[in-house]
């Protein structure tokens, strides 16, 4: 199992550009979300999903969207990136919403808006 | 809404010395409570976790913490730390999603 992987590891854009972050796992996981994590900050999640076809926001979800159309993939996209969005941000996947606790976590974009 | 609070940004001990990691939650009911650690350039792992029962839990690689109610703390400990224990550490709560922490830089002193 390749667990949760995530592309690309570094990422610079443009303000105002768009771009998605791409997520998948391969451990049949029904829950998936998406965090950002800051300096001071800690990680704040910005939208999860707890089964294909089902998502919602988390705590910072201004700015981002997600689908899950599969059970696979969890992409998040900047529709218009701002500098406020540099961050390094985590997928992760638990078996269900019942394990988020115990979630699997990517290694990780590194994004820069300039 | 629940939340945590780690009051230390950053901790720093030398190796073979006791660690404790401070952690306080605000939460109404009783709550589900975690330790995760960072390693550089990587995500997240689980180090233990806390739901109900016995309030001193055991976890991964020596670490321990205990459950205190009166409190509002779940304090992550390790009795005599390596060297390899140097990484940001996370306190968590679940409710409907899950809370993080700010993190503890910890850095071991040779």
């Amino acid at each position: 199992n390749a667990g949760v992987t995530q592309t690309p590891k570094f990422q610079v854009l443009k303000t105002g550009q768009s771009m998605t972050l791409q997520c998948a796992q391969d451990m049949n996981h029904e829950y998936m979300s998406w965090y950002r994590q800051d300096p001071g900050m800690g990680l704040r999640l910005i939208h999860y999903s707890v089964g294909a076809g089902i998502t919602d926001q988390g705590e910072v979800p201004n700015g981002y969207n997600v689908s899950r159309s599969t059970t696979e993939d969890f992409p998040l996209r900047l529709l218009s990136a701002a500098p406020s969005q540099t961050s390094v941000y985590f997928c992760a996947s638990s078996y269900n919403s019942g394990n988020i606790y115990e979630q699997y976590f990517g290694p990780g974009t590194r994004l820069t808006v300039t | 809404a629940q939340s945590v609070t780690q009051p230390d940004i950053h901790i720093t001990v030398s190796e073979g010395a006791s660690l404790e990691l401070r952690c306080n939650y605000s939460y109404g009911a009783t709550p589900y409570l975690f330790w995760y650690v960072q390693s550089p350039g990587q995500g997240l792992q689980l180090l233990l976790k806390y739901f109900s029962g016995d309030t001193l839990v055991q976890g991964i690689k020596g670490f321990e913490a205990e459950f205190k109610r009166s409190q509002s703390s779940f304090n992550l400990r390790k009795p005599s730390v390596h060297w390899s224990d140097a990484a940001e550490y996370f306190c968590a709560v679940v409710d409907n999603d899950m809370r993080f922490g700010a993190g503890t830089r910890l850095t071991v002193k040779p």
